[in-house]
């Protein structure tokens, strides 16, 4: 069975700083994905990481991901107030193609500071 | 973008009666949706994959009996909650995948809030 592990599970952060937010997972996977939840609403679609060594980047977000230690990290750079969300990450259960099925972490809720 | 509706976005039901709800491909054809729910300050939990023209797949543990899913077409999956109880409270979610291959993503409705008294 497929385990997704974030941490930390919150995050509370001055503006202005850097941190990271780490993503573990049990199996072998082909991709993973990273998505975005305002309070009340549906998730936003971050990145998708598709294999080993992937690095995408996006404002002040930027996700990497390492399968063979089956890592991945999501890097916050100069946080601002806008980037207080709930992140999450999900593996697709699938081996060698994807078949859509996704397993979530937690969640990590963060919460940027003034 | 990739658009997926949902409707009701919200519902209030009393305990015993069912309810309906609807997510659709606004601007592409889905074969396959999902449903996702998730209690508050949780994370979304796959409750089944809905195939259109075939019998939804339901993950271990979901009552196939209680979540009716029927994917009509190929850009309508329909979830009816049969007899709620209030412990089916809960945010219900939808998705679709688009694309093929290394390409491909899941894009999620705004999702449904369902109270049950």
């Amino acid at each position: 069975e497929l385990k997704v592990e974030q941490n930390p599970l919150f995050l509370s952060m001055q503006e202005g700083k850097n941190y990271t937010i780490y993503c573990n997972y049990s199996t072998t996977s082909d991709r993973l994905y990273w998505y975005r939840q305002d309070p009340g609403k549906s998730l936003e679609s971050l990145f998708v990481l598709l294999s080993n060594g992937a690095v995408k980047q996006e404002g002040r977000l930027m996700a990497s991901l390492d399968t063979k230690a089956r890592l991945s990290t999501l890097h916050i750079t100069a946080a601002v107030h806008d980037l207080s969300a709930t992140y999450f990450c999900a593996v697709d259960r699938g081996s060698g193609g994807s078949n859509y099925k996704l397993t979530f972490g937690k969640g990590t809720l963060l919460t940027v500071n003034p | 973008g990739a658009v997926v509706s949902q409707h009701p976005s919200w519902v209030i039901c009393k305990s015993g009666t069912s309810v309906k709800i609807e997510c659709r491909s606004l601007d592409f054809q889905a074969t396959t949706m999902f449903w996702y729910r998730q209690f508050p300050k949780q994370s979304l939990m796959l409750m089944a994959t809905s195939n259109e023209g075939s019998k939804a797949t339901y993950e271990q543990g979901v009552e196939k009996d209680k979540f009716l899913i029927n994917h009509a077409s190929l850009t309508l999956s329909t979830l009816t909650v049969t007899s709620a109880h209030p412990e089916d409270s809960s945010f219900y979610i939808c998705s679709a995948g688009l694309g093929g291959g290394a390409a491909d993503t899941q894009y999620f409705g705004p999702g449904t809030r369902l109270t049950v008294l």
